[in-house]
């Protein structure tokens, strides 16, 4: 297996822009993550799935972050309208279980809104 | 839900010394207490777990020891080596609620 993917691995985007960030989780894996990583703030997590259902998004900072789960090797992570603010490293993970086993990390996605 | 602390934040030591970081956490649920090791610029990989039911666990230059009673861990890295710089986070977890990190400590080995 190739791990977990995540795409695009660098973005650039402007104030306003709209901003999807995607990942693809380990096959076989009932759960994936989204982790937002700054300095100030540390490693929080945003939202997690379990078979592609929304288990907690209590992370999700405001109404404009969103994310999705279609199926069960892809997920997106949707920023409208983005903001400064939301510069950050996104990291995607995926385990075999919810809190009791590791969590695969992705390469993650640096976002940087000017 | 759960709250990790994590000591220090910043940690210099000389090569050839040990380091030592501890954390502690607030869910007498939690079960799993994993360590990731996050090189600049690199994803966290996980370098060693413990489990409720073990005290200590050992791997090479690195263990760790877990006490129950007092809900805190600690990450012990032994012989310390430039390539053991990085940023390391505790976690804990083992519930339905995934796993809570801390804040990380940057460890600094001086040559």
């Amino acid at each position: 297996d190739a791990g977990v993917i995540q795409s695009p691995r660098h973005e650039v985007t402007e104030m306003g822009q709209e901003v999807t960030l995607r990942c693809k989780p380990i096959s076989g894996h009932d759960y994936l993550f989204w982790y937002r990583q700054t300095m100030m703030r540390g490693l929080e997590l945003l939202i997690y799935f379990n078979n592609n259902v929304p288990i907690d998004d209590s992370g999700m900072p405001e109404d404009r972050f969103s994310a999705k789960m279609p199926n069960a090797s892809f997920s997106t992570l949707k920023i409208q309208p983005s903001e400064p603010r939301d510069s950050a490293v996104y990291f995607c993970a995926s385990s075999l279980v919810a809190g009791g086993d590791e969590q695969f990390f992705g390469p993650g996605t640096r976002l940087t809104v000017l | 839900g759960e709250n990790v602390e994590q000591h220090p934040s910043t940690l210099s030591v000389q090569e050839g010394d040990s380091a030592v970081i501890k954390c502690t956490y607030s869910d007498s649920a939690s079960n799993y207490f994993p360590w990731y090791k996050q090189e600049l610029g690199k994803r966290p990989q996980l370098i060693i777990d413990i489990r409720s039911n073990v005290g200590e666990k050992k791997d090479q230059r690195i263990a760790v020891t877990l006490n129950k009673t007092a809900k805190h861990f600690s990450l012990h890295i032994t012989e310390t080596q430039p390539e053991d710089s990085a940023v390391y986070f505790c976690a804990a977890g083992g519930g339905a609620d995934g796993l809570t990190f801390g804040k990380g400590t940057h460890l600094i080995i001086q040559p």
